[in-house]
């Protein structure tokens, strides 16, 4: 069985401080893809990045990167220099063949990032 | 550009209407889903679909049904619409074959 886990609920951080939102994940599949997602208070879910099993090369984009561990089942976001844009609820996902070309997403419950400023 | 639009932003109903939410993305995706969000318990799937007219359960399709008749066009249905169904709906699409899922703005539903 496929599983997430954002074990952070909330986060608060000042306005500039870098911060890691942590994603543990469990598959017995060989080959996966990880997924972040953005959630602002408008309620859309914005996709960021996805990652598959078998690079495991940390990803930069602007202040935001990724730092993937196979060893550890770890798939952690971090935000330098945060921004008061940054606020919203952050999903991690891990994607999973369901049949007939489909693939399911289980996701984790979500960590409520706030960037005081 | 990525468009998925869903009928209502927010909805309000009654214990015991029949409830309609739509879906309709633009990009000629095949695979469609819907997830109610809840606090605490993240997005859980309800239906997805992967065709017209085909259909599959989720994690909790208990009280919803749907309807692909149009490829673009994925709808949920509350059958009789309860006060635990108060939720926000999440619709998504992907192309065939990919996994990266595409949401739309979501609609809060309250049931009174």
């Amino acid at each position: 069985a496929q599983k997430v886990t954002q074990a952070q609920t909330e986060i608060s951080v000042v306005e500039k401080e870098d911060v890691t939102l942590d994603c543990v994940y469990e598959t017995r599949d060989t080959t996966y893809y990880l997924f972040w997602y953005k959630q602002p208070p408008s309620g859309e879910l914005v996709f960021l990045i996805r990652r598959n099993s078998f690079d495991e090369q940390n990803e930069i984009s602007g202040r935001y990167s990724w730092n993937f561990q196979k060893s550890t089942s770890s798939f952690n976001f971090t935000i330098t220099a945060s921004q008061v844009v940054d606020s919203a609820v952050y999903f991690c996902a891990l994607s999973s063949y369901s049949g007939a070309g489909s693939y399911q997403l289980t996701f984790g419950k979500g960590t409520k990032l706030s960037v005081i400023p | 550009d990525v468009k998925v639009t869903q009928s209502s932003r927010y909805l309000v109903k009654r214990t015991g209407e029949k409830v309609f939410l739509e879906c309709v993305q633009d990009m000629d995706h095949e695979n469609m889903f819907w997830y109610r969000q809840d606090p605490g318990l993240g997005l859980r799937l309800i239906y997805f679909s992967y065709d017209v007219k085909m259909k599959e359960k989720g994690d909790i399709p208990e009280g919803y049904s749907v309807s692909r008749e149009k490829k673009e066009r994925f709808s949920l249905i509350l059958e009789s619409a309860s006060t635990n169904q108060t939720s926000m709906y999440l619709c998504a699409s992907t192309p065939p074959s990919r996994n990266t899922q595409y949401f739309g703005p979501g609609t809060r539903l309250t049931v009174l």
